[in-house]
């Protein structure tokens, strides 16, 4: 059973366009999240939410839209792609923080590749 | 903001080296000290953590010590083998909330 889990798994387009990567987990977590890994291996947040509500926007360009239909599901749109796009995105879920158990658990990543 | 600086690039020690991975941080609040590993292909995973000073997470062989004193966070190993191979991550994370800071990672490579 994958406890994280994202598609699409690879995603190659042209600059310009929009795309969308959907996210979704099966561990009953509050909590979900999106990285951004570089050619360098270097992981930086982007975005997370906790039961659905937006509480970390580090700062990313508007073009990177998160959304949150229910507390399992966390997609992330990117309109007008650009090159410097180009990289690995994961999402991650964990319990709520003050809990003890704030463990983040990471999906097997998207690789998008911006031509 | 807070930081983690870690051993940058590769390192390349062969099967039965003891290895050290330094990890050293900087933040204002009382933090999370994380190690993550990624295997290729993969997302990263927790290794080891340690949650207030003094404590030592432990896995597969690998220990490293909360340092307050010296805001330290080293991975340690007394013997690697092949299948320790991936990049390893030092991770923060600040007081009660829930942001990770990453180190910018470090590739181990062990040779036979």
């Amino acid at each position: 059973d994958t406890a994280v889990s994202q598609t699409p798994k690879y995603l190659v387009t042209q600059m310009g366009n929009d795309k969308s990567i959907k996210c979704e987990q099966n561990l009953g977590h509050d909590t979900m999240y999106w990285y951004k890994q570089d050619s360098k291996k270097f992981l930086k947040i982007m975005f997370s939410y906790n039961n659905k509500e937006l509480i970390i926007n580090e700062t990313v360009p508007n073009r990177f839209s998160p959304k949150s239909p229910d507390k399992a599901h966390l997609n992330l749109h990117i309109n007008s792609l650009e090159l410097g796009d180009s990289a690995v995105y994961f999402c991650a879920s964990s319990q709520a923080p003050g809990q003890g158990k704030e463990t983040q658990y990471f999906g097997p990543g998207t690789r998008l590749l911006v031509l | 903001g807070d930081s983690v600086v870690q051993t940058e690039g590769q390192v390349l020690p062969s099967e039965g080296d003891s290895l050290i991975v330094n990890c050293s941080y900087e933040t204002t609040q009382y933090p999370s000290l994380f190690w993550y590993v990624q295997y290729p292909g993969e997302g990263p995973q927790l290794h080891l953590k340690a949650m207030k000073a003094n404590d030592k997470g432990r896995n597969k062989g690998f220990e490293a010590m909360y340092r307050k004193e010296t805001t330290s966070f080293h991975l340690e190993k007394d013997s690697v083998q092949e299948s320790d191979s991936a990049v390893y991550f030092c991770a923060l994370r600040e007081g009660g909330g829930n942001k990770l800071t990453f180190g910018t990672g470090t590739q181990l490579k062990v040779e036979l």
